[in-house]
């Protein structure tokens, strides 16, 4: 069965300073993809980045980056610089094929709660 | 930009009711996906359905149901509601075959059982 695993329930960080959110995931499929989704507090979730299993390059957008480490099976999420509006949670997930007719779904993580602090 | 509504914002309900929650999206997407969130639990898939009037469990079917007459529409039924579905109810959509198979999410129902 896959599954996601987020270490950190919740984290305090400075404001300016970089953040790395751990994320490490179970498949024994060879082609997968991992996403992380921003939930501020108005409940929304929103899509920060992508990396797919067979991507050679660490994902990029903007100040988010993901460190994939396959053989490790990790795909920690790096937020350079925080600013106070990236306070929200976060989940870490994993996309399976869930049917024959071809639908993808994801598997999340428990999420982690990141506070940044002025 | 995708747009994926659902119903309400907040729901109270009685136990042993019927509960619908309605979720419209419009951007053709053949996946649409009903999640249940709670606190220190993540997301957790309850249905999903790839094409019209098709429907799949996901991991906590049992105490739902799911219709899809239209592929724009996907509906969430709790035939009699208990007071262990209090939750927050997320919605979300996906084109088949895009590369990163990103979800799009809706606002979500905040439901409660009383």
């Amino acid at each position: 069965a896959q599954k996601i695993t987020q270490t950190q329930p919740g984290m305090f960080v400075q404001e300016k300073e970089a953040v790395t959110l751990d994320c490490t995931y179970d498949t024994s499929d060879p082609s997968y993809g991992l996403f992380w989704y921003k939930q501020p507090s108005s409940g929304e979730m929103i899509f920060l980045i992508y990396q797919g299993s067979y991507d050679q390059q660490n994902a990029t957008e903007g100040r988010y980056s993901l460190n994939f480490q396959k053989a490790r099976k990790s795909a920690n999420l790096v937020i350079s610089a925080s600013q106070l509006g990236d306070s929200a949670m976060y989940f870490c997930a994993m996309r399976e094929v869930l049917s024959g007719g071809g639908a993808d779904g994801l598997t999340f993580g428990k999420g982690t709660h990141l506070i940044i602090q002025p | 930009d995708v747009k994926v509504t659902q119903s309400s914002r907040y729901l109270v309900k009685r136990t042993g009711e019927k509960v619908f929650l309605e979720c419209v999206q419009d951007m053709d997407h053949e996946n649409m996906f009903w999640y249940r969130q709670d606190p220190g639990l993540g997301l957790r898939l309850i249905y999903f359905s790839y094409d019209v009037k098709m429907k799949e469990k996901g991991d906590i079917p049992e105490g739902y149901s799911v219709s899809r007459e239209k592929k724009e529409r996907f509906s969430l039924i709790l035939e009699s509601a208990s007071t262990n579905q209090t939750s927050m109810y997320l919605c979300a959509s996906s084109l088949l075959g895009t590369e990163t198979y990103e979800q799009y999410f809706g606002p979500g129902t905040r439901l409660t059982v009383t």
